[in-house]
C-alpha cells in the first residue's frame, strides 16, 4: 500500500509561475524526502526534511512538513521548462524501507 | 552522479523464461534496493539488501528472488517470467536504511515479457 499520496496528479503551468505539490502520508515518520524523475531516467533526490523540521529550502525549492496533518508540500518558485518532470514524495515507516507516492506530473510550458 | 549501473537497459523475453537483472555500484553503500515502476502505482519495493547475503522482502516480492554475494552487486531474478512482470525496474543504493539518507537510483531496466 502507498504511504504517500501526491496531489495533484498532474499540473501544467507557464514558465515563471510557481508550482506547488502536496503529499499526504498515513503513519508517523522519521523523515520525508522529495525526488524528481525526468522521462526515461531514474529518480533524483531533491531534499530531505526531518520530522522535527517544519520548513527547508534548497535553491528554488521550498519544502514544508506538518506532522500533525501528516502532510508535506513542495514549492518550486519561478518554474522553468527544465523543471518538467514527475515529482515523488517518499517516507519511511520506521523500517529500512522507503515508501513512495504515485507522483505529480509537472509540465512547464515556455 | 552516484556510481550505479543497471544491466541490461532493455530486454524483451518470452513468458516462462528466467531473467536476471544486475545492479552494480561503486559507492560501497550498505543498502541496495530493487523497485518496479508501473503507471498508476509509482515505485513499489520488490526486495532490498542491508548487507552481503542479507536480504528482505518488499511489497511486491512474489515471483522474484535476489542475491547479493558482494557489496557492489545486487541481482534480481525472475525465475519464470510472466507478462505481469513487464515493467521498468530500478535499482537504488543508500548508506542507511529508511529515509535517513537519500537513495541514489540507476537509470532503470525496461523489461518486456511477451
Amino acid at each position: 500500500s502507498q504511504q504517500g499520496e501526491e496531489d495533484p496528479q498532474a499540473l501544467s503551468i507557464q514558465e515563471g509561475e510557481n508550482a506547488t505539490m502536496n503529499c499526504s502520508y498515513k503513519t508517523s515518520i522519521n523523515n520525508l524526502q522529495w525526488y524528481r524523475q525526468n522521462s526515461g531516467r531514474g529518480l533524483v533526490h531533491l531534499i530531505l526534511i526531518r520530522s522535527n523540521e517544519r520548513e527547508k529550502h534548497s535553491g528554488r525549492l521550498r519544502v514544508t512538513l506538518d506532522t500533525s496533518k501528516k502532510s508535506s508540500s513542495l514549492l518550486i518558485t519561478a518554474s522553468r521548462a527544465a523543471d518538467t518532470a514527475s515529482y515523488f514524495c517518499a517516507t519511511d515507516d520506521n523500517t529500512d524501507k522507503l515508501i513512495f507516492g504515485t507522483g505529480t506530473r509537472l509540465q512547464v510550458f515556455p | 552522479d552516484a556510481g550505479i549501473t543497471q544491466s541490461p537497459r532493455h530486454k524483451v523475453t518470452e513468458t516462462g523464461t528466467p531473467v536476471t537483472l544486475r545492479c552494480h555500484q561503486t559507492e560501497n553503500h550498505r543498502y541496495m534496493y530493487w523497485y518496479r515502476q508501473d503507471p498508476g502505482h509509482g515505485l513499489r519495493l520488490i526486495h532490498y539488501s542491508y548487507g552481503v547475503k542479507d536480504t528482505d522482502k518488499g511489497e511486491v516480492s512474489d515471483g522474484y528472488s535476489v542475491s547479493r554475494s558482494k557489496t557492489e552487486d545486487f541481482l534480481l531474478t525472475l525465475e519464470s517470467a510472466t507478462s505481469s512482470q513487464t515493467s521498468v525496474y530500478f535499482c537504488a543504493i543508500s548508506g542507511t536504511g529508511g529515509a535517513g539518507q537519500p537513495q541514489h537510483f540507476g537509470d532503470g531496466t525496461r523489461l518486456s515479457i511477451l
